[in-house]
């Protein structure tokens, strides 16, 4: 089991480009959640996916667009990188069973620098 | 939406030492999780609590659903449990996602 992966570890882009944050679970997981990390800020939800089929915007989602693919997989597209996004990414997925608790478990991040 | 507080932002303390972290939030919730994060690493979950009591190993967790307040603490503190530690809340909704707090940078010196 890799649990949930991110590719890529590390990118840099030029103001303007466009790039796209992949993530992939091998749990079975309903939710899948992406999150940025910056500092002082802690972690924010940019948008999350409850089941496959279905996205929703978070706290930030301004410049940010998403796929859920498949059940699996759930990417995270820059349409047009700016500054501000320069940022580690982190993926996370859970069971996502009504009205239960459960552990969040997350990627391993991906570190964004635009310059 | 709801606010969560921690406290103290960075701690730095004696190997063998008792340590405590506080965690508040302003609206309730469904759970609370407390996760490590080491340096350059990525995010571990440590605890969820709805209500009461966690204890794994030397990390104990606590949360007071009525004071909405939680604390995470470390007995025998080692320098392996320098990292950052993170507290966040899951609303009713459950499934739309955590709420973080700012974390606490945890420094253990040998």
């Amino acid at each position: 089991n890799a649990g949930v992966t991110q590719t890529p570890k590390f990118q840099v882009l030029k103001t303007g480009q466009s790039m796209t944050l992949q993530c992939a679970q091998d749990m079975n997981h309903n939710s899948m959640y992406w999150y940025r990390q910056d500092p002082g800020m802690g972690l924010r939800l940019i948008y999350y996916s409850a089941s496959e089929g279905t996205t929703d915007k978070g706290e930030v989602p301004n410049g940010y667009n998403v796929s859920r693919l498949n059940k699996r997989e759930f990417s995270l597209r820059l349409e047009s990188a700016a500054p501000s996004q320069t940022s580690v990414y982190f993926c996370a997925s859970r069971f996502g069973l009504a009205g239960v608790v459960e552990t969040q478990y997350f990627g391993p991040g991906t570190r964004l620098l635009v310059l | 939406k709801n606010e969560v507080e921690q406290s103290p932002q960075n701690l730095t303390a004696q190997e063998g030492e008792f340590i405590t972290i506080n965690c508040s939030y302003s609206v309730g919730i469904s759970a609370l999780h407390w996760l490590q994060q080491h340096p350059g690493g990525g995010i571990v979950s440590l605890f969820m609590l709805s209500s009461g009591k966690k204890k794994h190993g030397r990390l104990i967790a606590t949360i007071n659903i009525q004071e909405k307040h939680s604390s995470l603490h470390i007995t025998a503190s080692h320098p392996r449990d320098s990292a950052v530690y993170i507290c966040a809340v899951e609303g009713a909704g459950g499934a739309d996602g955590l709420t973080f707090g700012k974390g606490t940078h945890l420094i253990i010196q040998p």
